[in-house]
């Protein structure tokens, strides 16, 4: 099956520092990935939908220059959180679409665990 | 729409007996539905999925229900196992070219010996 693996998995950084998340396509290509974040008990909230090659789509509420996305690839997408506070730890998922797979197959990575002290 | 963060409902069964868990969509449009299985500190887990033209569709212990008259889906899982312990989500996916998916809340299933 394919695989999406996150880098890395687990982060501890200072508060006003920032961090970058990777997401790759192992053994497939993908058009668009997808990132998500998840709180404590709660469900995926979609954060963002990112384009190879092209600016990323924001939802309502993500605010763009504090979650900085660059799809350079068709398998890598990374996140970026800008000067990090306590609030924005969390649980970060991305998933990826197959480009040679039905529209709508998305494949999850393994997460990323972010806490800002 | 957007799922709305919330406390996970639970569900306890014992070992061996059949779960069911529901979900309510939101979207009439949406035509296809999947459900994920998520073990704490994981990515959600690929389980099984259904297109809207069916209502039914069965894997190995699995089995997912979708009623669009009142937008609601079930997973049947047969003869639970500890392993089956974790939380399980269902999505949906409305038509359009983004494809996103919209995850409902979430149960968390925790299976008694």
């Amino acid at each position: 099956g394919a695989v999406v693996s996150q880098h890395p998995s687990r982060v501890i950084c200072k508060s006003g520092t920032s961090v970058k998340i990777e997401c790759r396509s192992l053994d497939f290509q993908a058009t668009t990935m997808f990132w998500y974040r998840q709180f404590p008990k709660q469900s995926l909230m979609l954060m963002a939908t990112s384009n190879e090659g092209s600016k990323a789509t924001y939802e309502q509420g993500v605010e763009k220059d504090k979650f900085l996305i660059n799809h350079a690839s068709l398998t890598l997408s990374t996140l970026t959180v800008t000067s990090a506070h306590p609030e924005d730890s969390s649980f970060y998922i991305c998933s990826a679409r197959n480009l040679a797979g039905r529209t709508y197959e998305q494949y999850f990575g393994p997460g990323t665990r972010l806490t800002v002290t | 729409g957007e799922s709305v963060g919330l406390h996970l409902p639970t569900l306890s069964v014992q070992e061996g007996d059949n779960s069911i868990i529901n979900c309510a969509y939101s979207n009439s449009a949406s035509d296809y539905f999947i459900w994920y299985k998520q073990e704490s500190g994981k990515g959600p887990q690929f389980i099984i999925d259904i297109r809207s033209n069916m209502d039914k569709r069965q894997g190995q212990r699995v089995t997912v229900l979708l009623n669009k008259t009142v937008k609601h889906l079930s997973l049947q899982i047969a003869a639970t196992q500890p392993g089956d312990s974790a939380v399980y989500f269902c999505a949906e996916n409305p038509p359009g070219s983004a494809r996103q998916l919209t995850f409902g809340s979430g149960t968390q299933l925790t299976v008694l010996p």
